[in-house]
């Protein structure tokens, strides 16, 4: 089976820095995917992770750890619009599906 | 280029009633994804089709869900009789990949969010 942990909710001041963590258990592995999603809106790609390290993008940073099923979403000079939830999603082997966790909910304050 | 559509935006029907919702994929894309989204959690695959054959489609309750994609490029999803626990956001995807391919990113539609009453 697969489990998949993000927190629940954080909130965070503009101009700050924030991290979303996200642990997972899974069967087979074949890469870790964060998106963002506004509310009543669609998902839009972040990141993608399938190697150890750190892949940075901009304001975001996303990094992974195989051995430890741990990954990070890094949100650098935060904005009002950052507000939104955090999807972290682990996609298995074989057949490209996706499973995502709950969705962490970032709240950014002036 | 253009995005994954979905239609309608939005639908309210009462329990046991059909509804059917529509997606166009991004064009050339091979693979197609429908979800469900319970408010409050993460997108669930519910069945994912590989030009117009069936990839996985073990979460699907087929008892009351459906869903095909005729020449491999629009797909609709159908629930026959609805439910009050299917009230939910239903998102379609789309990628690239074909399955023995490495991983590939999927781009959602704007979703279609189903109140059943």
């Amino acid at each position: 089976g697969q489990n998949i942990d993000q927190p629940t909710e954080m909130t965070a001041t503009e101009g700050a820095i924030v991290q979303i963590n996200c642990t997972y258990q899974t069967s087979g592995f074949n890469g870790l995917f964060w998106y963002q999603q506004h509310a009543g809106e669609a998902p839009t790609f972040l990141s993608y992770n399938v190697l150890d390290g750190l892949e940075e993008k901009g304001r975001f940073s996303s990094f992974l750890s195989r051995s430890k099923g741990y990954s990070y979403l890094l949100l650098k000079e935060l904005q009002m619009k950052d507000s939104a939830s955090y999807l972290c999603a682990v996609m298995n082997t074989g057949f490209q599906k996706l499973v995502f966790g709950t969705g962490t909910r970032l709240l950014v304050s002036p | 280029e253009a995005g994954v559509a979905q239609s309608p935006r939005y639908k309210i029907i009462e329990k046991r009633q059909s509804v059917a919702f529509w997606c166009n994929p991004i064009s050339g894309h091979a693979t197609l994804y429908w979800y469900q989204q319970i408010l409050g959690q993460g997108p669930k695959l519910l069945i994912q089709f590989q030009n117009n054959g069936v990839v996985d489609d073990s979460q699907l309750p087929k008892d009351r869900f459906s869903a095909e994609r005729l020449k491999g490029v629009d797909s609709t999803l159908k629930i026959q009789p609805a439910k009050l626990e299917d009230s939910a956001v239903y998102l379609c995807a789309s990628s690239l990949a074909a399955p023995s391919r490495g991983a590939d990113t999927q781009y959602f539609g704007p979703g279609t969010r189903l109140t059943v009453l």
